[in-house]
């Protein structure tokens, strides 16, 4: 079955570093892969999304490259903010008729200290 | 903008009770999903359904049951709510359709305790 392993958390950082947050997924088809973020006391927005093999989301200075050799899609940002202090998901969901529902890694506790 | 909305965000209720956590999207979305969400589970998929009165079993579906008489509404129902549901449920829906059809919105959340 599809699984998705990401990078435990809580991660502490400072303002203005560069932000790494791992995620490795299992699937047995090719899926499309997402990352969420929930601000506190909220539900889950859409981050980004990639849908192929190569391509590159982005949004809000975040980016993650889905690498099909690896299995990988990492969440990058090269300047953190205190504003970007949240819980990171990444999911994935099987292509096709049926398969839309999404699995997701357990999430990433980021804080952002000025 | 896609809205997802979560009738209550937060529910006090007793052991035994029957609950229900409404949930409707204005986006005509042909998918709608309950997922549960725990600290060092992340979220869990209660149940589905991609079609008015269509429904299936997610992943931890014992304990509840779902309606969608309508398109635009999905209702979670815990039959007789117990301490271990105590947790914050999460309503979303996506249109199946088209590239971004496998993209999930979500509404903000039911924190639902149960005493």
């Amino acid at each position: 079955g599809n699984s998705v392993t990401q990078m435990e958390g809580p991660v502490t950082l400072s303002e203005e570093a560069f932000l790494t947050i791992n995620c490795t997924y299992t699937a047995t088809g090719y899926p499309s892969l997402f990352w969420y973020v929930q601000y506190p006391g909220e539900g889950l927005q859409l981050l980004l999304k990639a849908t192929k093999a190569d391509d590159k989301g982005s949004n809000k200075g975040f980016e993650a490259t889905y690498r099909k050799e690896t299995t990988s899609f990492h969440l990058e940002k090269g300047s953190v903010q205190v504003s970007d202090s949240a819980v990171y998901f990444c999911a994935l969901s099987d292509r096709g008729f049926g398969n839309e529902k999404l699995t997701f890694g357990t999430g990433t506790r980021l804080t952002i200290i000025p | 903008d896609v809205k997802v909305t979560q009738s209550s965000r937060y529910l006090v209720k007793r052991t035994g009770e029957k609950v229900f956590l409404e949930c409707v999207q204005d986006m005509d979305h042909e998918n709608m999903f309950w997922y549960r969400q725990d600290p060092g589970l992340g979220l869990r998929l209660i149940y589905f359904s991609y079609d008015v009165k269509m429904k299936e079993k997610g992943d931890i579906p014992e304990g509840y049951s779902v309606s969608r008489e309508k398109k635009e509404r999905f209702s979670l129902i815990l039959e007789s709510a117990s301490t271990n549901q105590t947790s914050m449920y999460l309503c979303a829906s996506s249109s199946g359709q088209g590239e971004g059809g496998n993209t999930i919105y979500f509404g903000e959340g039911s924190w639902l305790t149960v005493v």
